[in-house]
């Protein structure tokens, strides 16, 4: 069956630490990948997102996130977490055929001062 | 507008009275999606439209959920006789994505804030 699994349901680093949040998916051909980024009582924004190309991608905020084929996972770094990087983190994956989305259940990012 | 906007971002209703989100998404997206997100959870697809054709209705949880969109632009999600477990964050998405291998689709999701629907 078709997922994205996000292992992680809660990650707490401290500020100045590194950061990375494991996304893997299950599809048969590679996808389009995608990180939002998702604050207490907002909409998802989009942090960063995997067409095709260079596997290593740069996203807003200083996030980038590595595509690794083999492994089919996405995910997500950030050399040195700030406190307001603290929200919630979705990937998500387009199959490209077909109409939907699939979306991680989540990983919800604390830091610490 | 320059972003996806819903209304209301908030609405409180008893139960069994019916409800309607609107969605006004980004001028010139012809794909427009709805999600629920209950609390704490991840996203759970509700519905898909595509320009003029047929909406992906496959994730509608019941026949008390309906959604139209009008002219291709403005978006209705109707609930009606709303129960306590519709109690969510409804969210709006659109995008320029179109089926398929179709180039150049940059496919990224634009969202709103969101509509909070509690039922009591």
């Amino acid at each position: 069956a078709q997922s994205v699994t996000q292992p992680d349901i809660h990650i707490t680093v401290s500020e100045g630490a590194s950061l990375e949040l494991r996304c893997n998916y299950s599809y048969g051909a590679t996808p389009y990948l995608f990180w939002y980024v998702q604050s207490p009582g907002q909409g998802l924004q989009l942090l960063l997102k995997y067409f095709s190309g260079d596997t290593l991608v740069q996203g807003i905020k200083g996030f980038e996130a590595e595509f690794k084929r083999s492994q089919s996972s996405f995910n997500l770094r950030k050399p040195s977490v700030h406190w307001s990087d603290a929200a919630e983190y979705f990937c998500a994956v387009d199959p490209i055929t077909g109409n939907q989305f699939y979306f991680g259940t989540g990983t919800s990012l604390t830091v610490i001062p | 507008g320059a972003g996806v906007s819903q209304s209301p971002s908030n609405k409180v209703t008893e139960k069994g009275k019916d409800v309607e989100l609107r969605c006004d998404p980004i001028s010139g997206h012809t794909a427009l999606y709805w999600y629920r997100q209950s609390l704490g959870q991840g996203l759970e697809f509700l519905i898909y439209f595509q320009g003029n054709s047929a909406p992906d209705k496959s994730g509608l949880p019941s026949d008390r959920f309906s959604a139209e969109r009008t002219g291709g632009s403005v978006s209705t999600l109707t609930i009606q006789r709303t129960q306590q477990e519709d109690s969510a964050v409804y969210l709006c998405a659109s995008s320029h994505r179109t089926s398929g291998y179709v180039l150049p689709n940059t496919g990224e999701l634009f969202f709103g804030e969101g509509s909070r629907l509690t039922v009591l």
